[in-house]
């Protein structure tokens, strides 16, 4: 069983759409990272996530630690949105911050429709 | 700043050759490393390198040699080629940040490398 698992695979919308894409994680961590990456191949850094809630423009990104679940949302969600976005976790306590033993979810596809 | 960049973007090799693919960050990170990326997978730590002249295997180093002799460059060698290790390759440095309360860290990628082995 992977350790990070998100939900959906595939999720497609009609443009000004509220988006919300899963990742929910088995183990222990100390961080959980959101990730996009576009049809050309790029990766980016959405965000980093111990705690609470973070906002950026129309990205939001909460994490629940007592549940272990994270959710990304888009608001008004535009085609440019459209990518594959992946959760990451950093396994254990904060003691294994700089060291590279980040787990990958497989990505959730996002499809924004005009 | 140019972040982190990584080279080639795409390379065919037949079965046996060897190459190196070449990274390199122009921020300082100490943490660097390299992943591969798989149909229905997640990304797969390769090696990575918490500072110069350090490095460690990850998850599936096999078939791959990593050096750090600066801060800089990361290359990663495929020693003689495998169509197994036909995926994209994506380097990558980070920056933490560890407060008393709360820690920060961002990852930043290079831009793929698209290999096939024939």
């Amino acid at each position: 069983k992977n350790e990070v698992e998100q939900s959906p695979q595939n999720l497609t919308a009609q443009e000004g759409e509220f988006i919300t894409i899963n990742c929910s994680y088995s183990v222990g961590i100390s961080a959980l990272h959101w990730l996009q990456q576009h049809p050309g191949g790029g990766i980016v850094s959405l965000f980093m996530l111990s705690s609470g809630k973070k906002k950026h423009g129309r990205l939001i990104a909460t994490i629940n630690i007592q549940e272990k679940h994270s959710s990304l949302h888009i608001t008004a969600s535009h085609p440019r949105d459209s990518a594959v976005y992946i959760c990451a976790v950093r396994i254990g306590g904060r003691t294994n911050f700089g060291n590279e033993k980040l787990t990958f979810g497989t990505g959730t596809r996002l499809t924004i429709i005009p | 700043n140019a972040g982190v960049t990584q080279t080639p973007k795409f390379q065919v090799l037949k079965t046996g050759q060897s190459m190196t693919l070449q990274c390199a960050q122009d921020m300082n990170h100490e943490y660097m490393s390299w992943y591969r990326q798989d149909p229905g997978m997640g990304l797969r730590l390769i090696h990575y390198s918490v500072g110069a002249g350090i490095t460690d295997q990850g998850e599936v180093p096999n078939g791959y040699n990593v050096s750090r002799s600066t801060t800089e460059d990361f290359p990663l060698r495929l020693l003689s080629a495998a169509p197994s290790q036909t995926s994209v390759y994506f380097c990558a440095s980070s920056y933490t940040i560890q407060g008393a309360l709360q820690t920060n860290e961002k990852l930043f990628f290079g831009s793929g490398t698209q290999l096939s082995v024939l």
